[in-house]
């Protein structure tokens, strides 16, 4: 199938290691922030959302990091499967009034078993 | 439940020609958005709209580019005269309401010009 990404930014790590993966986002005003998964040929999948009157929202297996202070949103994935290999993606939105995401750079996560 | 549907899912066109991507978003779902997504770069807004109405078309590349939403679900997107540079991924997503609440994205049509 296609491949999505095929400049990005990689991470590599070994399968039941924990993956940070960062992004930076760009408006102060940003009020809300979700992280994406996007796998070859496929959509972008919603993983996690974190709005911006919180610093920490953990899911499964996944916990979200936002630092207003300095622009910064990470994404924790503990226990990586193989499964977990994939394109990811944070997005943005500019906060009250806008409605649209804006999808930062993604990160190209890849699990070896 | 279904998810976000797109047809084709593939579409080859010879530029000059008029093209037509169809989404069906998930059912009761107000807001509908368009992306366009470039080989390794992420999705890129196209357009929003709220239940039929087009509230933002601000990231239309030209006026080549047309979406509607006539009855506030399916939509069409419509690119006319297709160019090579508007080979791309286009993603449509929906969501329950606008800003705030999660996009839920198809898998998108891939359009080639050549």
């Amino acid at each position: 199938g296609e491949s999505v990404g095929l400049h990005l930014p990689t991470l590599s790590v070994q399968e039941g290691d924990n993956s940070i993966i960062n992004c930076a986002y760009s408006n102060s005003a940003s009020d809300y922030f979700i992280w994406y998964k996007q796998e070859s040929g496929k959509g972008p999948q919603f993983i996690i959302d974190i709005r911006s009157n919180m610093d920490k929202r953990q899911g499964q297996r996944v916990t979200v990091l936002l630092n207003k202070t300095v622009k910064h949103l990470s994404l924790q994935i503990a226990a990586t499967q193989p499964g977990d290999s994939a394109v990811y993606f944070c997005a943005e939105k500019g906060g009250t009034g806008f409605q649209k995401l804006v999808f930062g750079t993604g990160t190209r996560l890849l699990v070896s078993p | 439940g279904a998810g976000v549907s797109q047809s084709p899912r593939y579409k080859v066109a010879k530029r000059g020609q008029d093209v037509a991507l169809r989404c069906d978003p998930i059912s009761g779902h107000v807001s509908l958005f368009w992306y366009q997504q470039a080989l390794g770069q992420g999705p890129e807004f196209l357009t929003y709209f709220q239940n039929e109405a087009q509230l933002d078309k601000s990231g239309l590349p030209s006026d080549r580019f047309f979406a509607e939403r006539p009855e506030g679900s399916v939509s069409t997107l419509k690119i006319q005269r297709t160019q090579k540079e508007d080979s791309a991924v286009y993603l449509c997503a929906s969501s329950v309401q606008g800003g705030g609440s999660p996009l839920h994205f198809g898998n998108g049509t891939r359009l080639t010009v050549t």
